[in-house]
């Protein structure tokens, strides 16, 4: 079955706007990574969340590892946060990077 | 502190050519990964190195990829013959990774090979 679930899979919005985007995952991933993926391709790294919340600037990120998903907010949005999150985490016993098909926002001026 | 470098950055080739990717990971990172990435999808593991050590190349197509991170550092993958399927972008990613605990990967820029 699907390891790791990205939704949505689009997200057009103006800039300023406040975004979520979330990833669900099965029982047998855990240890979530955000990534964006810029438009030159760089998979650029945002958090390292496993459990709990990390902020970052206008970035923050909340895992509830027990409900097996991960949210992504994008607070006062800009069009250089345009391009494809990507959600992953890791198959237990295998250290094995599994990765959600990926949201792609497009943050228009 | 120096990202993971890749290169070439772009690689066009016709079909049945060979093609070979480099890779240097973050100074200090044991763990590296290659990955593949098709077009509107996440990257794929290909292999994952312990050192020199291949521990998990499960997902390498092994008729036609080849690997080797001889050193323990750097890393090249292979492709002989290229197909036109191989098109695709290939990923390279290191972490400070022991066997017995997960740490984060950090990427490098991609190399994009089109194959006519």
């Amino acid at each position: 079955g699907i390891q790791v679930e990205q939704s949505p899979p689009d997200l057009i919005l103006q800039e300023g706007a406040n975004s979520t985007l979330r990833c669900n995952f099965s029982d047998s991933v855990n240890n979530l990574q955000w990534f964006h993926q810029n438009p030159w391709g760089q998979l650029i790294n945002l958090f390292y969340i496993p459990s709990g919340t990390k902020q970052n600037g206008r970035l923050s990120a909340t895992t509830v590892a027990t409900e097996r998903y991960s949210l992504l907010y994008i607070s006062s949005s800009q069009t250089t946060d345009s391009g494809v999150y990507f959600c992953a985490g890791l198959i237990q016993g295998a250290q094995k990077l599994v990765f959600g098909q990926g949201t792609r926002l497009t943050i228009n001026p | 502190e120096a990202g993971v470098v890749q290169s070439p950055r772009y690689k066009i080739i016709e079909k049945k050519q060979p093609v070979a990717f480099w890779c240097n990971p973050i100074s200090g990172h044991n763990t590296l990964y290659w990955y593949l990435q098709n077009l509107g999808q996440g990257p794929e593991l290909l292999i994952r190195y312990e050192n020199e050590e291949a521990v998990d190349d499960s997902q390498l197509p092994k008729d036609r990829f080849s690997a080797e991170r001889l050193k323990g550092v750097d890393s090249t993958l292979k492709i002989q013959p290229a197909e036109l399927g191989d098109s695709a972008v290939y990923l390279c990613a290191s972490s400070p990774q022991r066997r017995s605990s997960y740490n984060e990967q950090f990427f490098g820029p991609g190399t994009r090979l089109t194959v006519l």
